[in-house]
């Protein structure tokens, strides 16, 4: 079974630009989260969606936005990007429930210069 | 609220040494608790996870966790280190009603020759 798996792997950007990052889940799974995960801040979650709905959010500003699509794959968009939204974005997919276990790819390293 | 805090940002020990990560949980409701470790440049992999029953879990490459309820803790043991454990290991917890990963800031495991 292929695991989890995000494009593009790195990405490097200029302040006040926007950037979308994909994530492919695992066959079957219905539900993506996404994580930011910086030296300073550590592991943060942003959102997860299940069935293309977004059932819990973090506490992120709305520069960042993320959708689902029918296949499962999701998407997350930062618009007008800053120096700290440099960190490496993670996305897991799971099953659906609590108790699934969330398999994580292997993540995007943005770099916002 | 939930929180989750690790005790030790970093931890060196001998290789062939046991080890013991600590974790602690705050979570006015019922949790479920998790282990993962993620190697240089990689995404986060599974160790072993809490949902119920037995206090005592068995997850993979020799790790286990031990859950107390009663001081909130799930601290990560292995008996034998080898220099391949050499990673960072994260303590999580997730809520019955939501499906958000909290995490503690991570326990590098230094493996000393």
């Amino acid at each position: 079974k292929a695991g989890v798996t995000q494009t593009p792997r790195y990405l490097i950007k200029t302040r006040g630009q926007q950037v979308t990052l994909s994530c492919s889940p695992i066959s079957g799974h219905r539900s993506v989260s996404w994580y930011q995960q910086t030296p300073g801040q550590g592991l943060q979650f942003l959102f997860e969606y299940f069935s293309e709905t977004q059932r819990n959010k973090g506490n992120f500003p709305g520069r960042f936005s993320g959708r689902q699509f029918s296949n499962s794959r999701s998407e997350m968009n930062v618009s007008t990007l800053e120096l700290g939204d440099s960190a490496l974005y993670l996305c897991a997919s799971f099953a659906g429930t609590a108790t699934d276990t969330q398999y994580f790819g292997p993540g995007t390293r943005l770099t916002v210069l | 609220a939930q929180s989750v805090t690790q005790l030790d940002s970093q931890v060196p020990v001998f290789e062939e040494a046991p080890v013991e990560l600590r974790c602690n949980y705050s979570s006015s409701v019922s949790v479920y608790l998790f282990w993962y470790v993620q190697y240089p440049n990689q995404g986060l992999q599974l160790l072993l996870k809490y949902l119920s029953g037995s206090t005592l879990v068995k997850g993979i490459n020799g790790f286990e966790a031990e859950f107390n309820k009663s001081q909130t803790s799930f601290h990560l043991r292995k008996p034998s280190v080898h220099i391949s454990d050499t990673a960072e290991y994260f303590c999580a917890v997730i809520g019955d009603s939501n499906y958000q990963l909290i995490w503690g800031a991570g326990t590098k495991l230094i493996i000393k020759p």
